[in-house]
């Protein structure tokens, strides 16, 4: 099993809608990441959290430190949006655990 | 704004060349790593640098050598390519391990 398990592995979804993508992980970590890659390669950090909750445009990113989950939700989402979304765990040693991405599309 | 460049975005070998894939950052990051990023699995670690001239391997650096001479500089070196080294490297860097990773745009090697 996989310490950082993302879902889902692909989303399509229509423009505006509320979009979440989950990351579960099993290890202790010391913070979480969320970052987004763009077809091309170029991958950009978005979030970087460790308890709580953050905010940054129509991105929210929460992390649940008791049940080792976190969310990332996009809201009103656009066709810009449209990337693979990843999700990784600094470990206690702060070497960075990846999950797999999730692949979104958003149509017009 | 953090820069960290590739040397290239595109890069096509035949099996047995020697690649040298080259990434430079402009912040003074102490740390440097270098990626490898296929369908389905995610990113995997095949070494990082903590500083000059020091170098540690990660999950999977068997066939890669690394070379990190100036700070900025970070070498990645397939001594003898082969087909199953066909992938996205990605090179990153930060400042300290409390820090974020910055990335470079990624050169996606082709092994003929």
């Amino acid at each position: 099993k996989n310490e950082v398990e993302q879902s889902p592995q692909n989303l399509t979804a229509q423009e505006g809608e509320f979009i979440t993508i989950n990351c579960s992980y099993s290890v202790g970590i010391s913070a979480l990441h969320w970052l987004q890659q763009h077809p091309g390669g170029g991958i950009v950090s978005l979030f970087m959290l460790s308890s709580g909750k953050k905010k940054h445009g129509r991105l929210i990113a929460t992390i649940n430190i008791q049940e080792k989950h976190s969310s990332l939700h996009i809201t009103a989402s656009h066709p810009r949006d449209s990337a693979v979304y990843i999700c990784a765990v600094k470990g206690v040693d702060y070497q960075l655990i990846w999950g797999a991405g999730t692949k979104l599309i958003i149509k017009p | 704004d953090v820069k960290v460049t590739q040397s290239s975005r595109y890069l096509v070998k035949r099996t047995g060349e020697k690649v040298f894939l080259e990434c430079v950052q402009d912040m003074d990051h102490e740390n440097m790593f270098w990626y490898r990023q296929d369908p389905g699995l995610g990113l995997r670690l095949i070494y990082f640098s903590y500083d000059v001239k020091m170098k540690e391997k990660g999950d999977i650096p068997e066939g890669y050598s690394v070379s990190r001479e100036k700070k900025e500089r970070f070498s990645l070196i397939l001594e003898s390519a082969s087909t199953n080294q066909t992938s996205m490297y990605l090179c990153a860097s930060r400042w300290t391990p409390y820090n974020e990773q910055f990335f470079g745009p990624g050169t996606r090697l082709t092994v003929l």
